[in-house]
């Protein structure tokens, strides 16, 4: 099936440092997703790409939805402890007679953050 | 607080065995979706269900089923379990068959031993 490449795996990082990762597909998507997962919940929405080259701010988070429509990256800046968590890209597809919002996702990058 | 719950928390069965996870979306989202999250992966969609009608399955076998109700709720089945079943189950709803916006709840945790 599809598959997004998520990097890099981990991060460790200095309170204050930025942070940027990045999501790779073979196949297009027409929306880029990042969700943070923390230990003990389900994924929760960061930022929502619609557009190819679409460049969307969320307080200090910033994504890209790149201009093939195959690739998105995150940016962190100043860094805080409670950044620590689980980041996860998505992609969503409507092909088609396909109408249903599956959601394929990354395989998370692992963000640690050194007060 | 996405306002959808899961329950149970956690759960240990033993290969073979059956199981029933269960969801309670917020009220009026009518598409739920159930995801299977393997230990240090990403959730992998397994189906959605919308107004009680399953409408788009992930790569899994048909052990795997589910039931929406017209009260919000529904239920993951697994019949004829595996170790590989082991992970975190995790539903996910919202008010639009194509929505972005999908709303997590915090997961079952299913151990088969």
């Amino acid at each position: 099936g599809q598959q997004l490449n998520q990097s890099p795996q981990s991060m460790f990082i200095q309170e204050g440092e930025d942070v940027s990762m990045n999501c790779t597909s073979s196949s297009i998507f027409n929306t880029w997703l990042w969700y943070k997962q923390d230990p003990g919940e389900g994924p929760v929405l960061l930022i929502a790409l619609y557009k190819a080259g679409e460049l969307t701010s969320n307080g200090r988070l910033t994504a890209q939805f790149g201009i093939t429509r195959k690739d998105s990256f995150l940016n962190i800046s100043a860094s805080i402890p409670s950044d620590v968590g689980i980041y996860f890209c998505a992609g969503l597809i409507n092909a088609g007679g396909t109408s249903y919002g599956k959601l394929t996702f990354g395989q998370g990058t692992i963000l640690t953050v050194h007060p | 607080e996405t306002g959808v719950t899961q329950s149970p928390t956690h759960l240990i069965k033993t290969r073979g065995q059956q199981v029933t996870l269960r969801c309670s979306s917020q009220s009026g989202h009518n598409t739920v979706s159930w995801y299977q999250q393997a230990l240090g992966q990403g959730p992998q969609f397994i189906f959605q269900y919308y107004r009680e009608e399953e409408n788009g399955r992930g790569n899994f076998p048909p052990r795997f089923s589910g039931l929406q109700f017209p009260n919000y709720s529904s239920e993951l089945n697994v019949n004829a379990l595996e170790l590989d079943d082991s992970a975190l189950y995790l539903c996910a709803s919202t008010t639009d068959l194509v929505a972005d916006t999908q709303y997590f709840g915090p997961g079952t945790r299913l151990t088969v031993l």
